[in-house]
């Protein structure tokens, strides 16, 4: 059973505003990732993290921002947030230990900006 | 040409059939190989993943794959209507880092 969790699980906010979420796993995963996810719609890659002080953009073009400054902790802020921004946001880690690189995700943060 | 490629579907079986998903990458150097179901407004979960050719069969679930051909393949033997969701192809790259990468999704149902 993965322990991943992100909160909040649902946030509606106005636009301009500053926002963080957070995503959090106790398993030791190296790799840690955010998605966005439209309802129906495909994955897209925001960010992704090998390890403490390690962050990349991914393929998606996106006006948030990543730390990982500890191993367990990988908070998405959104410095003035849009009406664009609504989504879903999923976080995931992985561990390579035993090779088998299984990506286990959070339960996901609903945005909704007014 | 998309990294990862399913058919959007939505494909329907009736209960009790076998349904088949299909998902074709083009980096010919990944080695590992997953399949994830999404239930709506759920997150993803790993159902099997694979590494080698040829099958691997967990329970109702088959995974296939075949690397000369870039594709690798889900069978769900007699299925049920809760196996009605998305289904997820995720395939390790090796370019950018050896990044995960997800195919659209594949939407199932199940009719009772």
């Amino acid at each position: 059973e993965a322990d991943i969790y992100q909160t909040p699980r649902y946030l509606v906010i106005g636009t301009g505003k500053k926002i963080t979420l957070e995503c959090s796993q106790t398993m030791g995963h190296d790799k840690m990732y955010w998605y966005q996810q439209d309802p129906g719609m495909e994955l897209h890659l925001i960010h992704y993290s090998y390890g403490v002080n390690s962050t990349e953009k991914g393929d998606l073009s996106s006006e948030s921002t990543v730390s990982r400054i500890r191993t367990e902790h990988f908070p998405l802020t959104l410095e003035s947030a849009r009406p664009s921004h609504t989504s879903q946001y999923l976080c995931a880690s992985t561990t390579t230990r035993g090779g088998t690189d299984t990506q286990y995700f959070g339960p996901g943060t609903r945005l909704t900006v007014l | 040409q998309k990294e990862v490629e399913q058919n959007s579907g939505p494909l329907s079986v009736p209960e009790g059939a076998i349904a088949s998903l299909n998902c074709t990458y083009s980096d010919r150097g990944s080695q590992s190989f997953f399949w994830y179901r999404q239930y709506s407004g759920k997150s993803p979960e790993l159902i099997m993943s694979i590494y080698s050719n040829g099958d691997k069969e967990d329970g109702r679930f088959t995974a296939q794959l075949n690397k000369a051909s870039q594709y690798v393949s889900l069978l769900i033997r007699d299925s049920q209507p809760s196996d009605s969701a998305t289904y997820l192809c995720a395939v390790i790259v090796s370019t950018g880092g050896f990044k995960t990468i997800f195919g659209a999704g594949t939407r199932l149902f199940v009719k009772a």
